[in-house]
């Protein structure tokens, strides 16, 4: 049990484009998803904390218009980089939680921007 | 002073041995407390969780929670290779349910 997914699991793009990672429980709901960044040799940074229906909360230092987070429903939330850059590329996981405190990682995306 | 403190590593321990890592925080009023391992490249798996003072066991992992010292370790009893990964810990704040991550520290474990 517990299992959540990202998709897609890895994406190239050109500087400027936007692309938009899934993320979702598949045999829970979620009523919080968190967005993580991670760059290499390093631990995970806290972008932003979703509730299903409503806005995200966004870490300081986050863009918000740059990151746009959708929780839509208990089981989907997505992650958009808009007018992606260079600075950008990271490796992006997801997390969701059923409610108590225990959170489920899903494999995370790997972004390159080009 | 960070939130949730880890050495590193790489901790290097021989096959069959025990391997300890330990984690401290800074926040008293953290309730919850977490072990993740992550290999490298992929995302962190949850490893075991403990909310009370003392141990907890599963396995070849035991938690030991010292809430007075603010000290949280994991012990990996027979360690194999294929627990060679980076552990994470993080901790829970129930008031701004937010997950703070330590640095980690990486294991690796010698055949």
């Amino acid at each position: 049990g517990a299992v959540v997914s990202q998709h897609p699991s890895w994406v190239i793009c050109k500087s400027g484009t936007s692309v938009k990672i899934e993320c979702r429980s598949l045999d829970f709901q979620a009523t919080t998803m968190f967005w993580y960044r991670q760059f290499p040799k390093q631990s995970l940074m806290l972008m932003a904390t979703s509730n299903e229906g409503s806005k995200a909360t966004y870490e300081q230092g986050v863009e918000k218009d740059k990151f746009l987070i959708n929780h839509a429903s208990l089981t989907l939330s997505t992650l958009t980089v808009t007018s992606a850059h260079p600075e950008d590329s990271s490796f992006y996981i997801c997390s969701a939680s059923p409610g108590g405190e225990a959170q489920y990682f899903g494999p995370g995306t790997r972004l390159t921007v080009l | 002073q960070k939130e949730v403190e880890q050495n590193s590593g790489p901790l290097s321990v021989p096959e069959g041995a025990i391997a300890s890592l330990n984690c401290t925080y800074s926040d008293r009023g953290s309730q919850s407390f977490f072990w993740y391992r992550q290999y490298s490249g992929k995302s962190p798996e949850l490893i075991m969780f403990i909310y009370s003072n003392g141990d907890k066991e599963d396995g070849r992992f035991t938690a030991q929670l010292n809430k007075a010292s603010q000290y949280v370790s994991l012990l990996i009893r027979d360690s194999q290779p294929s627990d060679s990964a980076t552990y994470l810990c993080a901790v829970f704040s129930s008031g701004t349910y937010k997950y703070i991550f330590g640095t980690g520290t990486r294991l690796k474990v010698l055949a």
